[in-house]
């Protein structure tokens, strides 16, 4: 059983780059979000959704772009990476379906490196 | 602005010893709190968690004390085991939403 599997694990990126951090989870969660990790910040989510086609903003979603076509796969677009986005990015899922007792499953992580 | 502010930053403490975790939250619509526990290089996974219709919850040897009231929750783990050594993070939930402390690093001394 995969879980939540993030793509890639390491990437290294130059100011102005775009790309897409990839997330899939195979349980059938309604709910999948994203966040980053910085050293002293704990987790800040960036986007969520609570299904197919439904998404919103978190607590720091600039320049930062989400979708949602499918159950299973919730990819982050970097539009013009930033030193500022270096960071470690975690995609999290759960059975959501508005209760906030589910436990949260989370990948394990991309670290992203903007030079 | 952090809305569940955790302390301390670090800990150390030796094999067989009692390591405490605090949070602090301000948010009333908050009724979930989880703890999750991070390995270098991994995602963080669920510790334990307690509603806040309940004072206590105890699996194992981690126990979550929750004070409504003062708005505050703690995560006590004893007899600490080297392989406790991790980052614990508290968090706070309501609807589909967890915020997060800043993390604990816990180092267990053998």
């Amino acid at each position: 059983n995969a879980g939540v599997t993030q793509t890639p694990k390491f990437q290294v990126l130059k100011t102005g780059q775009s790309m897409t951090l990839q997330c899939a989870q195979d349980m059938n969660h309604e709910y999948m979000s994203w966040y980053r990790q910085d050293p002293g910040m704990g987790l800040r989510l960036i986007h969520y959704s609570v299904g197919a086609g439904i998404t919103d903003q978190g607590e720091v979603p600039n320049g930062y772009n989400v979708s949602r076509s499918t159950t299973e796969d919730f990819p982050l677009r970097l539009l013009s990476a930033a030193p500022s986005q270096t960071s470690v990015y975690f995609c999290a899922s759960s059975r959501g379906a508005g209760r906030s007792d589910t436990e949260a499953f989370f990948g394990q992580g991309t670290r992203l490196t903007v030079v | 602005q952090q809305q569940v502010k955790q302390s301390p930053q670090s800990l150390i403490v030796q094999k067989g010893g009692i390591s405490i975790i605090n949070c602090a939250y301000e948010n009333t619509a908050f009724d979930y709190f989880p703890w999750y526990q991070q390995f270098p290089g991994k995602g963080p996974a669920l510790l334990i968690a307690i509603r806040p219709d309940v004072s206590e919850k105890k699996e194992g040897r981690f126990t979550i004390s929750f004070n409504k009231s003062a708005k505050q929750f703690s995560l006590h783990i004893m007899d600490s085991q080297p392989g406790d050594s991790a980052t614990y993070f508290c968090a706070a939930g309501n609807d589909y939403k967890l915020s997060f402390g800043a993390g604990t690093t816990v180092t267990v001394r053998a």
